[in-house]
Parts: structure tokens; C-alpha cells; sequence
């Protein structure tokens, strides 16, 4: 059972670049979100979606973009990346939003 | 938002019950209230959940109050594998929000 598959897994960025954070989950769950970990502080929410096509804010989404064009897939785009961009950063999926929620194993970002 | 307030820090010997509790007075009538650990270097896990009755898995059990406004997380037996961060996270308006946890140690 792959879950919740994060791609990659490390990736140093230049400031300025751009890139995007897969994630992909075969266990049909309607609800996928996007998180954000800073050495030795708790999870912050960047962005969510409840369903394809339906996306929206969490706790701290600047300098962050997502879609959401299928149930499987929700990936998450940094644009212009900057120093304060460098995290870990964990996909989750749940079905119907208060279930389980599933994580991936983490993308490491650093930006230099 | 529901807010919760838990300990940043609790220590536990091990093969002994240990009580993490959390308050989180501003919960609506229909948040669950969920229950995840992270190990060091890993991703969040699924501990347990709730709505209002007191709930078991192989895990852990879980205490709801009555007026819902606290919860605490029972780890039956703790063992060295469960030393990580507990959140927990009434989830509410489709977010679950993680806040800090509490910090367990547990002692051997």
C-alpha cells in the first residue's frame, strides 16, 4: 500500500527559484493538506482541499500555490523562493475530513 | 477556531501509565477531537479520536470530558518507542490545526 507518496524528498533551491512539491494518494480521500515544519516548532497549515477543484488557505499560504485537478494528486508550488521558505514539508490526506489523516514521509527544502 | 492548551513538557518512567491532558474550552458541539505523536525525524501518526463518549484502540485510550471543554490521552504501559510530541487537535471548519504539543520523555 503506497498511502501518501511525497516527491522528492530533499531538494536545496537557489533564492528566486521555483519548484514544485508532489504528492499523490491512492486511497480515494477526498481531503488533502499541505503543512509546514520549522526546526523544533509544531505543524503549520499551508493550504487544503476538501474535493478536485476546490482549494483553500491555511494558517500561512504566502509565497505558496496549489490545484487540485484530480482526487489522487495535490501538489504545491513555491514561487520565487526565499530563506525563510526552507522547512520540512508534509502532505496529509483523510476521508471526508474527520478521519485518519495520512501522511506522507516529508520533503526537505532548503533554500540558499 | 477551537484553541487548546496543553503541556510543553511531561516526563513518564517506563511501563508506567501516563496522562497527557489538554484543554480546548472553546470547542464546538460537533469537533472531534483527534490525538497524533511525532516521532523525532518523522511524520505525524494518527493516535486516536473522539467526538464525546471515551474511546480504546491498541494504542491509547481517550478521555473526553463531559462539557467537552478537556481531554486526556491515556498510553496504558509507556514504553521507550512512544517518547515523541502529542498534539491535540479539535478539528474544526475542514483544518486540523497542530498548535506545539507536549513534549513526552519517557525515562528508563
Amino acid at each position: 500500500n503506497a498511502g501518501v507518496t511525497q516527491t522528492p524528498k530533499f531538494r536545496i533551491l537557489k533564492i528566486g527559484q521555483s519548484m514544485t512539491l508532489q504528492c499523490a494518494q491512492d486511497m480515494n480521500h477526498n481531503y488533502m493538506y499541505w503543512y509546514r515544519q520549522d526546526p523544533g516548532m509544531g505543524l503549520k497549515l499551508i493550504y487544503y482541499s476538501v474535493g478536485a477543484g476546490i482549494t483553500d488557505k491555511g494558517e500561512v499560504p504566502n509565497g505558496y500555490n496549489v490545484s487540485r485537478s484530480t482526487t489522487e494528486d495535490f501538489p504545491l508550488r513555491l514561487e520565487l523562493a526565499a530563506p525563510s521558505q526552507t522547512s520540512v514539508y508534509f502532505c496529509a490526506s483523510s476521508w471526508a475530513g474527520i478521519g485518519e489523516l495520512f501522511f506522507g514521509e516529508g520533503s526537505r527544502l532548503t533554500v540558499l | 477556531d477551537a484553541k487548546t492548551t496543553q503541556p510543553n513538557s511531561m516526563e513518564s518512567n517506563e511501563e508506567e501509565p501516563v496522562h497527557l491532558p489538554c484543554n480546548h474550552s472553546t470547542i464546538s458541539g460537533t469537533d472531534y477531537i483527534h490525538w497524533y505523536r511525532q516521532l523525532p525525524s518523522q511524520g505525524p501518526e494518527y493516535v486516536i479520536h473522539g467526538l464525546t463518549s471515551n474511546v480504546n484502540n491498541r494504542m491509547a485510550s481517550l478521555a473526553i470530558a463531559e462539557d467537552r471543554k478537556s481531554s486526556t490521552l491515556i498510553l496504558h504501559r509507556a514504553t521507550l518507542r512512544d517518547a515523541a510530541v502529542y498534539y491535540c487537535i479539535p478539528y474544526t471548519g475542514n483544518q486540523f490545526y497542530f498548535g506545539t504539543g507536549t513534549s513526552l520523555t519517557v525515562i528508563p
